[in-house]
């Protein structure tokens, strides 16, 4: 499975936009790139997924490489209830339904 | 109706007690999954469901039993269970082929 790397941590000012980055350095040509989200206590939320093109949807924009190795998350005007652990995903082959593997996401502190 | 529903929400047991979570979804979704998450770390997968079998056990103790008796329902039976499978129990469905899981609010529970 392609892993991800994701800064631990990041701070965003509320109503600014929130770049999240994620890097999936060896992502195989036929592996999606999945965003969640999780606020505190709650279940994982789906936010967007792509292939090759930047997607966007109206929660957020996924912004991905030319090369796939990278991506980034927008949030344009984060707010307090943006606050979460942000989990970039790269899913694996077909086989086995959707399964998807957390790796350790971004906390993101959306603050006044 | 694009909710997971998972019950109780609260579970406190014993370690020589028999218990069950429940988990229901009403879209028709063909995939369903059990994962568990532990304070501060991400969710990690325990199985999957596809079409009603079981297609994935992420090598899981025999004390976590799973059934799926049919396409709406999940079920995760907890027999003997120890101290530390205290832990968030999350339920997820999905759809086969690229698309979202979506997850519970998760059945928190916690074995004395």
């Amino acid at each position: 499975d392609a892993k991800t790397t994701q800064p631990t941590s990041m701070d965003c000012a509320e109503g600014r936009a929130a770049n999240l980055p994620c890097n999936h350095s060896t992502i195989s040509g036929n592996e999606y790139v999945y965003w969640y989200r999780q606020i505190h206590s709650q279940g994982p939320q789906y936010i967007i997924h792509g292939l090759k093109n930047n997607e966007t949807n109206e929660m957020a924009s996924l912004i991905i490489t030319e090369d796939r190795k990278s991506s980034t998350l927008i949030l344009p005007h984060a707010t307090l209830r943006d606050t979460a652990v942000y989990y970039c995903i790269v899913r694996p082959d077909l086989g086995a339904g959707n399964m998807l593997t957390f790796g350790g996401g971004t906390r993101l502190m959306v603050k006044p | 109706d694009t909710e997971v529903t998972q019950t109780p929400k609260h579970l406190v047991m014993g370690m020589t007690n028999k218990k069950s979570l429940k988990c229901e979804q009403h879209m028709g979704h063909r995939a369903m999954y059990w994962y568990k998450q532990k304070a501060k770390k991400p969710p990690e997968l325990m199985f999957v469901y596809s079409y009603e079998k079981l297609s994935i056990n992420e090598s899981v103790p025999s004390r976590f039993s799973p059934e799926c008796p049919n396409s709406s329902l999940l079920n995760l039976h907890l027999h003997a269970l120890q101290p530390e499978d205290s832990a968030l129990y999350l339920c997820a469905s999905s759809q086969r082929g690229p698309g979202e899981l979506f997850f519970g609010e998760g059945s928190r529970l916690t074995v004395l």
